[in-house]
C-alpha cells in the first residue's frame, strides 16, 4: 500500500522567510509524487510533481522539492514567503499498485504567512 | 487555457433527495477522476472513468453512481442523500490513459450541502 504523511498539521512563518513543508511517503513501487496547493474556497492547484528524473523538482510560484529515496522524503520549500501562500498544500502519492492514476492524500498543511 | 468545469458549484439538497454533479473535462481529455473532500479533510478518491468505461473504484457508497458519457462528460449521481454526503466534489481529467505518472487537471469544485 501507497501512503504519504504530513509531518505538520499548521506551519507559521513571517513574510520573507522560508518555508519547509514536511513530506513522507511509503511505497512499494518507485512512487510519482505531487504537491497541490488549495487556496480558500478553490480548487486543486498543482505546484510540482516527481516522476523519477531530477530528484530536486522545481515548481511554479519559487516552490521546490527534492525526492530522497533513503529518507523517503518529499519536502517542499521555498527561499522566501509571500502572504499570498497561505493556503492548504497536500503531499500527493499516485496509486502505482492498480496503475490507474488514482492520487492518495495526505492530510494536509496549513500555512500561514504573517506580515 | 479550457479548464476543468465542474456544474453545479454550490448545491444544498435535503436528507433522502438526489443529486447530480457533472463534470466537464478539459478538451480532449479522455479520463476523469471523482474525489470527496469532507470538511477539513483531505481529498478521498471515489471513481475513474477512461474512454466511458470505469478504470477504478474507490471508497464510493452504494448509493452513488457514477457514468463517462460519448462526449467524456461525467455524472455523479447521489441518492438517498444523508448528512454525512456534505463535501467539495472535485473532479479532475486528464488525456490519455490513466497512469500514475501522469498529471491530473482539477476542476474548482461542487460544494454539496445536505441539511
Amino acid at each position: 500500500a501507497q501512503s504519504v504523511t504530513q509531518l505538520d498539521s499548521h506551519v507559521s512563518v513571517s513574510e520573507g522567510t522560508p518555508v519547509l513543508l514536511r513530506c513522507n511517503y511509503s511505497s512499494s513501487y518507485s512512487p510519482s509524487l505531487f504537491w497541490y496547493v488549495q487556496h480558500p474556497n478553490k480548487g486543486l492547484q498543482l505546484l510540482l510533481k516527481y516522476t523519477s528524473a531530477a530528484t530536486l523538482v522545481k515548481g511554479i510560484n519559487g516552490f521546490e522539492a527534492e525526492f530522497k529515496k533513503s529518507e523517503t522524503s518529499f519536502h517542499l520549500t521555498k527561499p522566501s514567503a509571500h502572504m499570498s501562500d497561505a493556503a492548504e498544500y497536500f503531499c500527493v502519492v499516485s496509486d502505482r499498485s492498480s496503475n490507474t492514476g488514482k492520487l492518495i492524500f495526505g492530510q494536509g498543511t496549513t500555512l500561514q504567512v504573517k506580515p | 487555457a479550457a479548464g476543468v468545469i465542474q456544474s453545479p458549484r454550490h448545491l444544498i439538497k435535503e436528507k433522502r433527495e438526489t443529486a447530480t454533479l457533472k463534470c466537464y473535462p478539459i478538451p480532449r481529455h479522455d479520463t476523469v477522476y471523482w474525489y470527496q473532500q469532507g470538511p477539513g479533510q483531505d481529498p478521498q478518491f471515489l471513481i475513474s472513468f477512461y474512454e466511458k468505461m470505469q478504470s477504478d473504484k474507490g471508497s464510493i457508497p452504494d448509493r452513488f453512481s457514477a457514468q463517462q458519457f460519448s462526449d467524456y462528460h461525467s455524472e455523479l449521481n447521489m441518492s438517498s442523500l444523508e448528512l454525512g454526503d456534505s463535501a467539495l466534489y472535485f473532479c479532475a481529467s486528464l488525456f490519455g490513459q490513466p497512469r500514475a505518472y501522469n498529471e491530473q487537471f482539477f476542476g474548482p469544485g461542487t460544494r454539496l450541502t445536505v441539511l
